[in-house]
């Protein structure tokens, strides 16, 4: 079983609907992170979490909002879809340090 | 704001070439980087760390250049395999800063 999983893997979405995209992990790390990737820009950080109490604006929050329920669970919500948040979505864990385990993305499509 | 800097390619490679890329980095006070490979469509996975006095892991070699604030990943003996998009990646206390990556292609 994947360490770091992602739900859903597809999302086709309209403009103005709430979605949320969910990620676990049992690799039993503190600190997650969302990250979007767009074609010709990288990855970009929206969300940050070191543990449970402690969240943390990224470069790109604005339009995005998240909840860590739990040391496994951090999910990102999309309070009213917008085309442009058309992306690839990805999760990640770390231990501490910087080396970081990507879940495998959800890709969502915002008509 | 930390940039990191890559040629995004394509490096068009034949098998069992030696290839070489370089990033650039922003913040002089950086004090990890890393290689991330990435297939189409899929999450990026470490490749390997930047150590200061350069690291090797089989065919993969990766160093870094304080003083000109560069990082470099050589690959000896490329495989179809190593067809990928390789991310330089900055580390830093609030996560990651990613380069846009560098397409290599091996060619058979």
């Amino acid at each position: 079983d994947a360490d770091v999983t992602q739900t859903p893997r597809n999302r086709i979405t309209k403009t103005g609907k709430r979605i949320m995209l969910e990620c676990s992990q049992t690799k039993g790390h503190d600190r997650m992170y969302w990250y979007r990737q767009d074609p010709g820009l990288g990855l970009r950080l929206i969300y940050y979490s070191f543990d449970v109490k402690d969240i943390n604006k990224g470069e790109i929050s604005d339009g995005y909002s998240v909840s860590r329920q739990a040391q496994a669970k951090f999910s990102l919500s999309l309070e009213s879809a917008i085309p442009n948040q058309t992306a690839l979505y990805f999760c990640a864990t770390s231990p501490g340090g910087y080396e970081q385990y990507f879940g495998p993305g959800t890709r969502l499509t915002v008509t | 704001r930390k940039e990191v800097e890559q040629d995004p390619g394509p490096f068009n490679v034949p098998e069992g070439a030696t290839v070489a890329f370089n990033c650039t980095y922003s913040n002089s006070a950086s004090q990890s980087f890393f290689w991330y490979r990435q297939d189409c469509r899929k999450e990026p996975k470490l490749l390997m760390s930047v150590y200061s006095s350069g690291n090797e892991d089989g065919r993969f070699t990766a160093q870094l250049n304080r003083a000109s604030q560069y990082i470099s990943l050589l690959i000896r003996d490329s495989k179809l395999s190593d067809s990928a998009t390789y991310l330089c990646v900055e580390g830093g206390a609030d996560g990651l800063t990613f380069g846009k990556g560098t397409h290599l292609i091996i060619q058979p």
